[in-house]
């Protein structure tokens, strides 16, 4: 076990409705990045948060939105679902400097389907 | 668009044998090359990870072997083992752990 806990493990949602997933970092760990992967296929960089503030975006539009709390638990936000948002949603943690980080530890996801 | 090409898709393997799964990457800023191994409903572990600054790393059955000219590395699984089937992804990064590009995946069946 990594020490990566996400909730809720499975979800469903309909399509342009609102969804918080949340991710609670492995101890000691300071910097959380959460990824999408879509079945079958490798996941894909959403965003990543450190000591509170965005650190970097992949290509993703600003209805997936994010927040780290003090404790460095995170939450992923994406408003107005669509179909193709159907996916695993992975956290990863790590420790680290805003530039460089340790190894990361991944979640075991959160299962979305919106219908 | 794709920064890391990873093939096979899919792979079938004799227990005892070795399984290759090989990547290429395209931004020669990565400096960070990792491995993760992931079962059906469960989230990526890492395996192993390499540095441009050294061309292969063992540790176990698994090794990373990494062509920094060629922009290539690869992942060999010695004496393959029923338990090793799994989806393996590279990846590849800019420093450790920091905002991952992952290859496609290649799904590994081991055969007893």
């Amino acid at each position: 076990e990594t020490g990566v806990t996400q909730s809720p493990t499975h979800l469903i949602k309909t399509r342009g409705q609102q969804v918080t997933l949340r991710c609670s970092s492995q101890s000691g760990h300071n910097t959380v990045s959460w990824y999408q992967q879509a079945l079958g296929q490798g996941p894909q960089f959403i965003f990543q948060y450190y000591r509170e503030e965005e650190n970097g975006r992949g290509n993703f539009p600003p209805r997936f939105s994010g927040l780290q709390f003090p404790n460095y638990s995170s939450e992923l936000n994406v408003n107005a679902l669509e179909l193709d948002d159907s996916a695993l949603y992975l956290c990863a943690s790590s420790l680290g400097t805003g530039v460089v980080n340790t190894e990361a530890f991944f979640g075991q996801g959160t299962r979305l389907t919106v219908v | 668009q794709q920064q890391v090409k990873q093939s096979p898709q899919s792979l079938i393997v004799q227990k005892g044998g070795i399984s290759i799964i090989n990547c290429a990457y395209e931004n020669t800023a990565f400096d960070y090359f990792p491995w993760y191994q992931q079962f059906p409903g469960k989230g990526p572990a890492l395996l192993i990870a390499i540095r441009p600054d050294v061309s292969e790393k063992k540790e176990g059955r698994f090794t990373i072997s990494f062509n920094k000219s060629a922009k290539q590395f690869s992942l060999h699984i010695m004496d393959s083992q029923p338990g090793d089937s799994a989806t393996y992804f590279c990846a590849a990064s800019r420093a450790a752990g920091n905002k991952l590009t992952f290859g496609g995946g290649t799904r590994v069946l081991v055969k007893p």
